[in-house]
């Protein structure tokens, strides 16, 4: 069985600049969030999707955006990008979403 | 946002003695509570969830809630070194929220 695929594994971009990432969930799971995690702040929420709709955003900017697509694959993007967003980005899939998550393996993004 | 606080550590025990690690939350009306774990450089996994008061046993893992304390606990029996890694507390609120993690070192 499958897991929770993010791409890309590594981006390195410049500040101001904007980045994608994506998230296939496990077959058969609607549900998909979005953590950042940082050595200091630990697991800081995003955002949670569930059947293409956004059930909840956690206290990021407005530069940080997403959506869910009708295959429950989905995207984040952060747009003008800063030092502070050098980060590991999580993505998250469930069946019900109550929180037994399966966590992808991550995006490393650094800003230079 | 509402918060869920864990003791960073690290908390050390020897090979086949008890850990028990403990989390608060700070939202009353979370229904859902989870231990995750995650090993350096590894992406966090699923290893206990607790949706009533009491105890929850699997394995050597016992997961404990007291939602009037707003208060939980596991508690790793038996501990081995593979079980050192940062274990994460996560409370399903509106949204799945973690704590900052602690890290256990499992000496032999």
């Amino acid at each position: 069985k499958a897991g929770v695929t993010q791409t890309p594994r590594y981006l390195i971009k410049t500040r101001g600049q904007q980045v994608t990432l994506s998230c296939s969930p496990i077959s058969g799971h609607r549900s998909v969030s979005w953590y950042q995690q940082t050595p200091g702040q630990g697991l800081q929420f995003l955002f949670e999707y569930f059947s293409e709709t956004q059930r909840n955003k956690g206290n990021f900017p407005g530069r940080f955006s997403g959506r869910q697509f009708s295959n429950s694959r989905s995207e984040m993007n952060v747009s003008t990008l800063e030092l502070g967003d050098s980060a590991l980005y999580l993505c998250a899939s469930s069946y019900t979403g109550t929180g037994e998550y399966t966590f992808g393996s991550g995006t490393r993004l650094t800003v230079v | 946002q509402k918060e869920v606080e864990q003791n960073s550590g690290p908390l050390s025990v020897p090979e086949g003695a008890i850990a028990s690690l403990n989390c608060t939350y700070s939202d009353r009306v979370s229904q859902s509570f989870f231990w995750y774990r995650q090993y350096s450089g590894k992406s966090p996994e699923l290893i206990m969830s607790i949706y009533s008061n009491g105890d929850k046993e699997d394995g050597r893992f016992t997961a404990q809630l007291n939602k009037a304390s707003q208060y939980v606990s596991l508690l790793i029996r038996d501990s081995q070194p593979s079980d050192s890694a940062t274990y994460l507390c996560a409370v399903r609120g509106t949204a799945l929220i973690f704590g900052k993690g602690t890290t256990l070192s499992v000496s032999s």
